[in-house]
């Protein structure tokens, strides 16, 4: 069974500096799919951004890239010039192959920005 | 409208006491997911149906049954609640298209 783990519970930055959130996973699939997911106080699950593993170019959304390493089983991700709207729980998440198929997830890393 | 709507937002109920989380989409996906959230632990996969007539055991089914009454609508029941599923509970919906995921706003169940 695939599994990923976050091994930073929070993470505290301040405003307009850069933080990078870990996340490894374990798969012995070769097609597959890894996300990061922000969640605020609203509860909502935002898509912040995805890499297809097949892909050797780090994805980039904005202010927010991930260094993707695949024969190390690690995919972390950068937020940039950080904003208070940043501070949300964040999930490393990973989908095998298909489309549609199952999410499997992180246990989260709280962000905390300060002012 | 939500495109994934799910009731109620919140809910307290009593330990053995049956409970039922509604969830409707008006994404027009045919896959639909429950999961649980719990701190430190992430998202955990209950149940998902692929269709209709496909319903699949997740990670963590003990305890809980689904009802998938249409395309639309797959709701989540505690047949007897303990207080061990206190939780924020999801729906979510995706299709094979890969037009994404789209999560409901959650419930937050607490048994007491």
């Amino acid at each position: 069974a695939q599994t990923v783990t976050q091994s930073q519970p929070e993470m505290s930055v301040q405003e307009a500096e850069t933080v990078t959130l870990s996340c490894t996973y374990d798969t012995s699939e070769s097609d597959y799919y890894l996300f990061w997911y922000k969640q605020p106080p609203s509860r909502q699950m935002i898509l912040v951004i995805r890499q297809e593993a097949y892909k050797q170019q780090n994805a980039t959304e904005n202010r927010f890239s991930v260094n993707f390493q695949k024969a190390a089983k690690s995919f972390s991700l950068k937020i940039s010039d950080s904003q208070l709207g940043d501070a949300a729980m964040y999930f490393c998440a990973y989908r095998r192959g298909a489309a549609g198929n199952k999410l499997t997830f992180g246990g989260g890393t709280r962000v905390l920005v300060k002012p | 409208d939500a495109d994934v709507t799910q009731t109620p937002r919140n809910r307290i109920t009593k330990t053995g006491k049956r409970i039922m989380l509604e969830c409707s989409q008006t994404k027009g996906h045919d896959r639909m997911y429950w999961y649980r959230q719990d701190p430190g632990l992430g998202l955990r996969l209950i149940y998902y149906s692929f269709d209709v007539k496909d319903i699949n055991k997740g990670e963590i089914s003990d305890g809980y049954s689904v009802s998938r009454q249409a395309q639309a609508k797959f709701s989540l029941s505690l047949e007897s609640a303990i207080p061990n599923q206190t939780a924020l509970y999801f729906c979510a919906t995706s299709d094979y298209r890969d037009s994404g995921y789209t999560f409901g706003s959650g419930t937050r169940l607490t048994v007491v």
